[in-house]
């Protein structure tokens, strides 16, 4: 159990476009999503948290109108980078946490390697 | 939320136990602590969950003392596969209030 997949794996996109990712718990519903970044030989960056129903939370320095997330549902969350620019570029990986799952913790997707050219 | 402190880098050959220590001094009553390895490009990957004293899997022990400040991932027979970066997460995963922030993380390096 606790299964989360993430798609798409990777993406290109062109500067100025708009990119969506999903990320869907498969064997549990996901109360809470959370969003990170990961630049080269760093550590995970929190961008926002989101529960199901309500808008999501976003760290500081986040933008929050750059950076859309939607979790309509228990088992779904998206995060879109709208107007990307190669400054976007980076892996994106979501976490779920929520009921039925089998650890007492966090699961997460296999992430997302965002380039904008 | 708790910060977390580890080694950043650890080297290690075939064969030999691995023990990575994570330093948590300001750990809160309901936090958990939450081992996760993760390989370039790829999600991280849970290991092993702990409270308070000794906790085993099929792949790695965590150790935790009384005082709960620290804890220890253990991993025995290390091979080169093991190679990757490992990180201790510390919140209190059971409420809508708790959320994970990464420390550096240890990457841990396996010799043949």
């Amino acid at each position: 159990g606790a299964v989360v997949s993430q798609h798409p794996s990777w993406v290109i996109c062109k500067s100025g476009t708009s990119v969506k990712i999903e990320c869907r718990s498969l064997d549990f519903q996901a109360t809470t999503m959370f969003w990170y970044r990961q630049f080269p030989k760093q550590s995970l960056m929190l961008m926002a948290t989101s529960n199901e129903g309500s808008k999501a939370t976003y760290e500081q320095g986040v933008e929050k109108d750059k950076f859309l997330i939607n979790h309509a549902s228990l088992t779904l969350s998206t995060l879109t980078v709208t107007s990307a620019h190669p400054e976007d570029s980076s892996f994106y990986i979501c976490s779920a946490r929520g009921w039925g799952a089998r650890i007492y913790g966090y699961t997460f997707g296999s992430g997302t390697r965002l380039t904008v050219v | 939320l708790a910060k977390t402190t580890q080694p950043i880098s650890m080297d290690s050959y075939e064969g030999q136990e691995v023990n990575i220590t994570c330093s948590h001094n300001n750990i809160a009553t309901n936090d958990y602590i939450t081992w996760y390895q993760q390989f370039p490009s790829q999600g991280p990957r849970f290991i092993i969950q702990g409270y308070k004293t000794k906790v085993t899997n099929e792949v790695a022990s965590l150790f935790i003392p009384a005082d709960r400040k620290s804890s220890t991932l253990s991993l025995p027979r290390v091979s080169l596969s093991d190679t990757a970066v490992y990180y201790c997460l510390v919140g209190e995963f059971n409420t809508n209030a708790g959320k994970s922030t990464f420390g550096d993380g240890t990457t841990l390096t396996v010799k043949p």
